[in-house]
């Protein structure tokens, strides 16, 4: 079974700074997918990024991007130039290739961007 | 361009009482996904539908029965609600059966209170 796991239950950053969620995960699998979704307060889950386990090269949509790094199970986001529209829960999850059709998530990162 | 819409957006049951929540989605997608989200948690996957007219287990079932009408729709029913079942619960769906090319788009989530 896998498992994902999220350390930091809240964060707060300044406005235009530069924040980096952690998420670490557990699996036997060597093909695997992992993702970010942000949960604003309309509690709409949004897919943020996607990092697929056999590409080395770090997946990045504008101001988001990850460090995978698969030896060690960690799957980071840095959120860059930080806006307050990206106050949010983050949550990372973790899907098996191969038809396995489950998303595991972690518990979530509560982030809020101050003014 | 709706995407998943979930009905209803709030409901109070007593304990013992029945109802369903209702997914549709109008994206063409072949699979669909209940789960569910409680305070500390992440999203747990209840009951999943890789296609029109199957349907599959997931990670937290018990107490809980889904149909897959046809392709747009798929209900998950509480046949004798227990305040243990009070969470919100979000419906996604998918365009194919695998994570290699899908991403899963979410609802906006029905929370339920069993009192």
């Amino acid at each position: 079974a896998q498992t994902v796991t999220q350390s930091q239950p809240e964060m707060s950053v300044q406005e235009a700074e530069t924040v980096t969620l952690s998420c670490t995960y557990d699996t036997s699998e060597n093909n695997y997918y992992l993702f970010w979704y942000k949960q604003p307060p309309s509690r709409q889950m949004i897919l943020v990024i996607r990092q697929e386990a056999y590409k080395q090269q770090n997946a990045t949509e504008n101001r988001f991007s990850v460090n995978f790094q698969k030896a060690a199970k960690s799957f980071s986001l840095k959120i860059s130039d930080s806006q307050l529209g990206d106050t949010a829960m983050y949550f990372c999850a973790f899907a098996a290739n191969f038809g396995n059709e489950k998303l595991t998530f972690g518990t979530g990162t509560r982030l809020t961007i101050i003014p | 361009n709706a995407g998943v819409t979930q009905t209803p957006k709030f409901q109070v049951l007593k304990t013992g009482q029945s109802m369903t929540l209702q997914c549709a989605q109008d994206m063409n997608h072949n699979s669909m996904y209940w789960y569910r989200q409680d305070p500390g948690m992440g999203l747990r996957l209840i009951y999943y539908s890789a296609s029109e007219g199957t349907t599959d287990k997931g990670e937290v079932p018990n107490g809980y029965n889904v149909s897959r009408l046809n392709k747009r729709e798929f209900s998950l029913r509480l046949e004798s609600a227990a305040p243990s079942q009070t969470s919100v619960y979000f419906c996604a769906s998918s365009e194919s059966g695998t994570l290699a090319k899908n991403i899963q788009y979410f609802g906006a989530g029905t929370r339920l209170s069993v009192l």
